[in-house]
C-alpha cells in the first residue's frame, strides 16, 4: 500500500527555520523508480497551490514561480524521504503543507494519485 | 499561470444530480485530456476522484463522473448522498515541464 507519512504539526516564531518531511512507503522513491514527490500548500480556508516537485534522482527540483527562493525542497534517496525547508519563516507561511505523488507526462504533472495527511505549520509571535 | 475557475459553491438535495464546472484556457483544460478532480473533507487530505477527464480510480463510486467541452471541464455527482458534502478541486495538466494548476475549489452542500 502506497503511503506518504508526514512529520507532525509545528509551531514556530517569525524568523525561525523549519524543515518538514514526507516519507514514502509502499513503493520505491529512489533512482530506480520514476515517481516524483511534490509539495502543495493550503492556507487557512483557501485552495491548493503547487509549491514544487523533486525527482527520484534528486537531480531535478522544480519550483512554482510563487515559491522559488522562498522554500527549499530536497530529498534523501536512502530513506525515501522528501523535505520542505524554510530558512526564515513569516506569519504568512501559516498553512497546511501536503506532500503528494504526482503522475508526470513530459515533465508536467497530469494528476496526483496519492497524498500525505498534511503538516500544519503555524507561525506566530 | 492563472488558477482554474470554479464556482465557490454548489448544492443539491439527496438523490439529485449536481454538476460543478472548471474553466481554464486552451493552454490547460482545453489543450489536453488531463483534468483531475479531488474531494476534500474538512481537516483531511484531498482524495483523487477523477483523472484524465473521466476516469475513476478504483474504489470511487460510479455516481461521480467527469466530462469536458472546450475549455470547461465538469464533475457530475449523481444520486447525491450526505457523504458527498465536501470541497471539490479541479486541476489540469499545463504542458511539458509545467506543474499544472488547480481550481479555486467548490464547496458542495447536500441540503
Amino acid at each position: 500500500e502506497v503511503q506518504l507519512v508526514q512529520s507532525g504539526a509545528e509551531v514556530k516564531k517569525p524568523g525561525e527555520s523549519l524543515k518538514i518531511s514526507c516519507k514514502a512507503s509502499g513503493y520505491g522513491f529512489n533512482r530506480f523508480t520514476t515517481y516524483w514527490i511534490g509539495w502543495v500548500r493550503q492556507m487557512p480556508g483557501k485552495g491548493l497551490e503547487w509549491m514544487g516537485i523533486i525527482s527520484p534522482t534528486d537531480s531535478d527540483i522544480r519550483y512554482s514561480p510563487s515559491f522559488q527562493g522562498q522554500v527549499t525542497i530536497s530529498g534523501d534517496k536512502t530513506i525515501t524521504t522528501a523535505y520542505l525547508q524554510w530558512s526564515s519563516l513569516k506569519a504568512s507561511d501559516t498553512a497546511i503543507y501536503y506532500c503528494a505523488r504526482p503522475m508526470m507526462l513530459r515533465g508536467g504533472i497530469t494528476t496526483i494519485d496519492f497524498w500525505g495527511h498534511g503538516t500544519l505549520v503555524t507561525v506566530s509571535s | 499561470q492563472s488558477a482554474l475557475t470554479q464556482p465557490p459553491s454548489a448544492s443539491g438535495s439527496p438523490g439529485q444530480s449536481v454538476t460543478i464546472s472548471c474553466t481554464g484556457t486552451s493552454s490547460d483544460v482545453g489543450g489536453y485530456n488531463y483534468v483531475s478532480w479531488y474531494q476534500q473533507y474538512p481537516g483531511e487530505a484531498p482524495k483523487l476522484m477523477i483523472y484524465e477527464v473521466s476516469k475513476r480510480p478504483s474504489g470511487v463510486p460510479d455516481r461521480f463522473s467527469g466530462s469536458k467541452s472546450g475549455n470547461t471541464a465538469s464533475l457530475t455527482v449523481s444520486g447525491l448522498q450526505a457523504e458527498d458534502e465536501a470541497d471539490y478541486y479541479c486541476s489540469s495538466y499545463g504542458g511539458s515541464n509545467d506543474l499544472g494548476v488547480f481550481g479555486g475549489g467548490t464547496k458542495l452542500t447536500v441540503l
